[in-house]
């Protein structure tokens, strides 16, 4: 069980190149979810999905895109990478929402990405 | 809108000694409170979580957690601090009525150090 795998672990990116962060889970969880977390920020929402075939915009969606063809994966697309991109991104998931009482999230170990 | 706030970016304590760090939140009605830590090149765990019930809720690795609803306080303690401890903890909110999984906040983490 290796529960939510990230990659890659490291990227560097030139402004305005596009990457694909992958992200599988093999708990069978109904939800994921893309984090950033930048020092002093916290984590910020950037898209969530319900299930397979639904995804929605979380709190800072813009110059992501997502998918969710298969339960198992939900990757993040960076279409023009920009410095402000910079980031360490996580991967979580978790059975019901998050919010919920019996719902913990489970967490990727990230990606830590570079714009230059 | 519900929000969480760390007010120490950063937390010291000697090995043995009791440690404590804070949390306080706003939300309207009842909130879920989250603690949540990140050991370094890792994602997020899951410690403990207060829904409903006893003030005082225990977790993981001999944490625990006293919810104050007068002073919308969620503060994260343990006895007797272990070298092991030392990681960025978080805390998050969320309300009862907004279980989506949009509505899960996170504060900014509070590093801890535990100095041998």
């Amino acid at each position: 069980n290796a529960g939510v795998t990230q990659t890659p672990k490291f990227r560097i990116l030139k402004i305005g190149q596009s990457m694909t962060l992958q992200c599988t889970q093999d708990m069978n969880h109904n939800y994921m979810y893309w984090y950033r977390q930048d020092p002093g920020m916290g984590l910020k929402l950037i898209y969530y999905s319900v299930g397979a075939g639904i995804t929605d915009k979380g709190e800072v969606p813009n110059g992501y895109n997502v998918s969710r063809s298969t339960t198992e994966d939900f990757p993040l697309r960076l279409e023009l990478a920009a410095p402000s991109q910079t980031s360490v991104y996580f991967c979580a998931s978790s059975y019901n929402p998050g919010t919920s009482y019996n719902s913990p999230l489970h967490f990727g170990n990230g990606t830590r990405l570079t714009v230059t | 809108a519900q929000s969480v706030a760390q007010p120490e970016d950063q937390v010291n304590v000697a090995e043995g000694n009791p440690l404590t760090v804070k949390c306080t939140y706003s939300v309207s009605g009842n909130p879920y409170l989250f603690w949540y830590v990140q050991y370094p090149n890792r994602g997020l765990q899951f410690l403990l979580k207060y829904i409903t019930g006893d003030n005082l809720v225990k977790g993981s690795y001999g944490f625990e957690a006293e919810f104050n609803k007068s002073q919308t306080s969620f503060h994260l303690k343990k006895p007797s601090a272990l070298v092991s401890d030392s990681a960025l903890y978080f805390c998050a909110v969320s309300a009862p009525h907004q279980t989506g999984a949009n509505n899960l906040f996170f504060g900014t983490g509070t590093r801890l150090t535990v100095i041998p």
